[in-house]
């Protein structure tokens, strides 16, 4: 099984960076993703780390080091769009590779 | 489609009714996934089948829930019975991916919210 833990609120100001932490314990890792809901819709996918570092995709970032279960979003020039829920997922190897994921964080962005 | 389409967007079910929640994937998607979201929650895995085999059903959380996929592209998840702690949202994705080849993100559709009262 897999326990994947971030942090449930966090608050930001536009323009600003903020960055989201995921922590994850698992058997066997097999990629993480981030996903961004905002409420009432379809997660949406931002971004996919399976190798160790920093992926770039515009405005934001992720990251992931394997050896310490962990990952991080980062969000940059903040705008109030981004206010949303940040969803961790970790697919663990083998079986039918099924995204486990967190319970998400929820941004607030505040002019 | 576009996109991965589910229906009814609301479905408002008086304890004890069954319910069918339809998920229309992406054309072609071999792996198709259902997932119930709390509120204030992330989604927890129910189901997963590729084409339409039904690979994995350890997420179902009891033997009222039943899904199907006998084509291999709708999906329907039927609750029979239901309780207040099924009221959630049921998000259905969809991948191109199937086993063995696991760098494909996954779509989702919009969700159906079932409210049992």
């Amino acid at each position: 099984g897999q326990n994947i833990d971030q942090p449930t609120e966090m608050t930001a100001t536009e323009g600003a960076i903020v960055q989201i932490n995921c922590t994850y314990q698992t058997s066997g890792f097999n990629g993480l993703f981030w996903y961004q809901q905002h409420a009432g819709e379809a997660p949406t996918f931002l971004s996919y780390n399976v190798l160790d570092g920093l992926e770039e995709k515009g405005r934001f970032s992720s990251f992931l080091s394997r050896s310490k279960g962990y990952s991080y979003l980062l969000l940059k020039e903040l705008q109030m769009k981004d206010s949303a829920s940040y969803l961790c997922a970790v697919r663990e190897a083998g079986g039918s590779y099924i995204p486990t994921f967190g319970r998400g964080t929820s941004l607030i962005v505040h002019p | 489609g576009a996109g991965v389409s589910q229906s009814p967007r609301y479905k408002v079910a008086k304890r004890g009714q069954d319910v069918a929640l339809r998920c229309d994937p992406i054309s072609g998607h071999v792996s198709l996934f259902w997932y119930q979201q709390a509120l204030g929650q992330g989604p927890e895995f129910l189901t997963y089948f590729q084409n339409e085999a039904q690979l994995d059903k350890s997420g179902l959380p009891s033997d009222r829930f039943f899904a199907e996929r006998p084509e291999g592209s709708v999906s329907t998840l039927k609750i029979q019975r239901t309780q207040q702690e099924d009221s959630a949202v049921y998000l259905c994705a969809s991948s191109l991916a199937s086993q063995g080849q696991p760098n494909y993100g996954y779509t989702f559709g919009s969700g159906t919210r079932l409210t049992v009262v």
